[in-house]
């Protein structure tokens, strides 16, 4: 079965520095999301991505966060100056009408900043 | 008040015995969708249900869904210890983003 593929699984950066978060979105798929979940704590939704722009993000989007679609199959988050509060599981998901509006999420990209 | 809230929390059961989960919104939806994710790991898909449907089945998972109650229901039945994780309830509108409720912490007893 297609899956959506992230990396790292696990990156640990110091605060202040910029990592970029990688996905490989399930093939044909036409929306992409970036969720977050805080250790313990909810699934949060932070970006969605339609047709090259962002279709909706929430208010943990803000200007430190940008996402973007390189090329054809990658869609990465990059966080451009780490807060300590950042550290959280980073969760790449997709959709596409072939999927019926079922939303298929990565294993998630662990971030630890210290 | 949060979209998207399940209840119990946390829920221990023998192996073998069923388990409910039930899930409550407060928004209108075009579709409910649940998950599981293993301590650590990724959301795994498990059964999506439309606004228009009443019941689903996959396996040995049900789900119901009352839109006028705005409450869902996973029932997981002749349980397994593999079956141990969170289990996440997802409210949405077609492809717009999700929104997760709290989870049930289900713990299979072998």
């Amino acid at each position: 079965e297609p899956e959506v593929t992230q990396t790292p699984s696990h990156q640990v950066t110091q605060m202040g520095q910029e990592v970029i978060l990688r996905c490989v979105p399930i093939s044909n798929h036409l929306y992409f999301y970036w969720y977050r979940q805080i250790l313990g704590q909810k699934v949060e939704f932070l970006v969605s991505f339609y047709n090259n722009e962002i279709s909706e993000k929430s208010e943990i989007f803000d200007d430190q966060f940008s996402v973007e679609r390189p090329d054809g199959s990658n869609f990465t988050l990059k966080i451009r100056s780490t807060k300590l509060e950042d550290s959280a599981m980073y969760f790449c998901a997709s959709s596409g009408q072939n999927s019926g509006n079922t939303i298929y999420f990565g294993e998630g990209s662990w971030l630890t900043v210290v | 008040s949060q979209q998207g809230e399940e209840d119990p929390q946390a829920l221990s059961i023998q192996e073998g015995e069923n388990a409910t989960m039930n899930c409550s919104y407060k928004t209108s939806i075009n579709n409910l969708q649940w998950y599981r994710q293993n301590s650590g790991r990724g959301l795994v898909h498990l059964i999506l249900i439309r606004s228009n449907e009443r019941e689903k089945h996959s396996g040995r998972l049900r789900v119901t869904l009352d839109t006028s109650k705005k409450s869902s229901s996973l029932l997981i039945t002749a349980s397994r210890a593999a079956d141990t994780a969170s289990y996440f309830c997802a409210t949405g509108f077609g492809n717009e983003k999700l929104t997760f409720g709290t989870g049930t912490r289900l713990t299979i007893i072998p």
